[in-house]
């Protein structure tokens, strides 16, 4: 059971947009903890997607965005592409835990 | 460029221990925190704990304490997560990653490659 609650799947059609839900609690993002998003393509290692809530790395489209509202955070990825066929995780801390926490994984699919 | 670059796979039996290296290139070794996450086979990540190579100082998720042990050679610029007593719900890939300070709302990049540990009788 993880910290972090995301949706276990999720699918879209190419060109729609998507979004993944990541819900914590008073103790996590519902604190003022950054949320950040990584992207896990199979059999890699996850790589940094979105950081600080609605921040994006170099390299990384804009099509993917972030937000942060209460206790809750949201990743959404525009104009869905056959390569964004991947899983994704949130991330925050938990100052009850003392300790960095993700979210259980969403598996996207592109139909 | 900036990497992250772990030992490999390797396959240990039940009760023994597992040490994992994290040998880091492109940047200042000490001038970032190292943490630890595992991802058992099918599951999701699952933070371990974290390392400050400037001072050797650590902080261990309690699900690990006592089990656990971070360290680092700076001469080298590498970390090393060591594991004890190990079981089948050991089995998973473990990557190390960056993290650019030691406050509380790091995010992690990159990650190393991932090292696969198996336990097995």
């Amino acid at each position: 059971q993880s910290v972090l609650t995301q949706p276990p799947s999720l699918s879209g059609a190419p060109g729609q947009r998507v979004a993944i839900s990541c819900t914590g609690s008073s103790s996590n993002i519902g604190s003022g903890y950054d949320v950040h998003w990584y992207q896990q393509l199979p059999g890699t290692a996850p790589k940094l997607l979105i950081f600080g809530n609605n921040n994006r790395p170099s390299g990384v489209p804009d099509r993917f965005s972030g937000s942060k509202s209460g206790t809750s955070a949201s990743l959404a990825i525009a104009g869905l592409q056959a390569e964004d066929e991947a899983d994704y995780y949130c991330q925050s801390y938990d100052d009850s835990l003392s300790a960095w926490v993700f979210g259980g994984g969403t598996k996207l699919t592109v139909l | 460029q900036v990497q992250l670059v772990q030992s490999g796979a390797g396959v240990k039996k039940p009760g023994a221990s597992v040490k994992v290296s994290c040998r880091a290139s492109g940047f200042t070794f000490t001038d970032y925190y190292l943490h630890w996450v595992r991802q058992a086979p099918g599951q999701g990540l699952e933070w371990m704990g974290r390392i400050n190579p400037n001072t050797g100082g650590t902080h261990y998720a309690q699900k690990f304490q006592g089990r656990v042990t971070m360290t680092r050679d700076t001469s080298v610029g590498t970390g090393y997560m060591e594991l004890t007593s190990v079981t089948s719900d050991d089995t998973a890939v473990y990557y190390c990653a960056r993290a650019d300070s030691g406050s509380y709302v790091v995010w992690f990049a990159p990650w190393g490659q991932g090292t696969l540990v198996t336990v097995s009788p």
